[in-house]
């Protein structure tokens, strides 16, 4: 099967830079991916990877190693309107299926 | 990017009456669609996928009798709550994939809040 872990909840101030991490478990690994979730909304896709490495997509990147099954989700320049959940999902050839963390609450304070 | 479109929005119901909840891909054929369930502050959780025209197919531990999917077009999945229950109220999303295949990011719906009294 696969499994997913994130820290339940984050806290950090404005302006900072903040690290979520997520470790997974899964056979057939074909791609993570981070979402984001405002309270009561859908998830609103943030980056996709597949292959080891750094993706940038302006103040948030994302980060994956494959070997470690490790990977984390960057955000700069903290601003109030980050703060939200961080939803790490899972995608396995095996399954075809995406599976998700149980999501990290960031809380940015000004 | 593509939208996919989920209604009702928000729904409120009594207990016992069925409960259906509609999702389009609008600009894009979804051969794959997802159905998630949401309680407060958890993360989502798979309930079933939906191919079209074939039978759903459900994660363990969730009830295909109670909660009917049929995917009857390239841009059309809808669930169906039955008998709903006060334990049945949650958030529930629905996500599409395009015919392309596996490694693209899933479009969400925007959700439909249901609460049984």
């Amino acid at each position: 099967g696969q499994n997913i872990d994130q820290p339940t909840e984050m806290t950090a101030t404005e302006g900072a830079i903040v690290q979520i991490n997520c470790t997974y478990q899964t056979s057939g690994f074909n791609g993570l991916f981070w979402y984001q979730q405002h309270a009561g909304e859908a998830p609103t896709f943030l980056s996709y990877n597949v292959l080891d490495g750094l993706e940038e997509k302006g103040r948030f990147s994302s980060f994956l190693s494959r070997s470690k099954g490790y990977s984390y989700l960057l955000l700069k320049e903290l601003q109030m309107k980050d703060s939200a959940s961080y939803l790490c999902a899972v995608n396995s050839y095996n399954t075809d299926k995406l599976i998700f963390g149980t999501g990290t609450r960031l809380q940015v304070f000004p | 990017g593509a939208v996919v479109s989920q209604h009702p929005s928000w729904v409120i119901c009594k207990s016992g009456t069925s409960v259906k909840i509609e999702c389009r891909s609008l600009d894009f054929q979804a051969t794959t669609m997802f159905w998630y369930r949401q309680f407060p502050k958890q993360s989502l959780m798979l309930m079933a996928t939906s191919n079209e025209g074939s039978k759903a197919t459900y994660e363990q531990g969730v009830e295909k009798d109670k909660f009917l999917i049929n995917h009857a077009s390239l841009t059309l999945s809808t669930l169906t709550v039955t008998s709903a229950h006060p334990e049945d109220s949650s958030f529930y999303i629905c996500s599409a994939r395009g015919a392309a295949g596996g490694g693209e990011k899933l479009f969400f719906g925007s959700g439909t809040q249901l609460s049984v009294l």
